[in-house]
């Protein structure tokens, strides 16, 4: 079983559309961290979240939004307004820690993001 | 502010050439990581390394993969022998320690192309 879904392979829209990202985890941890990465076409990796699991508040960042929901083992993300800068590949990604305690992160499989002008 | 960095960011090589990828972690962390992704799949883990030696390896790092710290800055990766299936997007990550709550930061990775 996946640790981390994203369902999404793509996803396309038109500029100035919202979208959201999906991505559920797993874990039977009861603290862990959710992040949220960009990877431009360029490939480098760009952090834009992290997320604890004991704070479910949503949070909210000029255009990006992210809904944490426990109940579902959920944690989505939101871009309003799309700009054709916000294609690029978006990865979700769990960290917990290991059977030796050790930090271990487990990213998603990732949604490619197109925005057409 | 402080950033991971990486060297080449680019690298072309042979099949069965040794390959050295160079990662310079941000100067006062403690833990390091190396990631691999594969064009167009998912970054997977590879290897955590803390106090000169691996604290834990993925079933991808193999026989052919190692890596140190030979100095006070650099940590490195070394694949032995390449393979094919051994070209990639490698990204080197540092944190300060290896807690849970503790965000690893990614360097801009290195492109392996083995020939």
């Amino acid at each position: 079983a996946q640790k981390v879904t994203q369902a999404q392979t793509e996803i396309s829209v038109v500029e100035k559309e919202d979208v959201t990202l999906d991505c559920v985890y797993e874990t039977r941890d009861t603290t862990y961290y959710l992040f949220w990465y960009k990877q431009p076409p360029s490939g480098e990796l760009v952090f834009l979240i992290r997320r604890n699991s004991f704070d479910e508040q949503n949070e909210i960042s000029g255009r990006y939004s992210w809904n944490f929901q426990k109940s579902t083992s959920s944690f989505n993300f939101t871009i309003t307004a799309s700009q054709v800068v916000d294609s690029a590949v978006y990865f979700c990604a769990l960290s917990e820690a290991d059977s030796g305690g050790y930090q271990k992160v487990t990213f998603g499989t990732g949604t490619k993001l197109q925005v057409i002008p | 502010e402080p950033e991971v960095t990486q060297t080449p960011s680019h690298q072309v090589t042979q099949m069965g050439q040794e390959v050295i990828l160079r990662c310079v972690p941000i100067s006062n962390h403690l833990y390091f990581y190396w990631y691999r992704q594969i064009l167009g799949q998912k970054v997977e883990f590879l290897v955590s390394f803390y106090n000169n030696e691996i604290s834990e390896k993925s079933e991808i790092f193999d026989d052919q993969f190692s890596v140190e710290r030979p100095d006070g800055s650099n940590f490195t990766l070394k694949i032995r022998s390449t393979k094919l299936e051994d070209s990639a997007m490698y990204f080197c990550a540092s944190s300060p320690r290896d807690r849970v709550d503790d965000e690893q930061f990614f360097g801009p990775g290195t492109r392996l192309t083995v020939l």
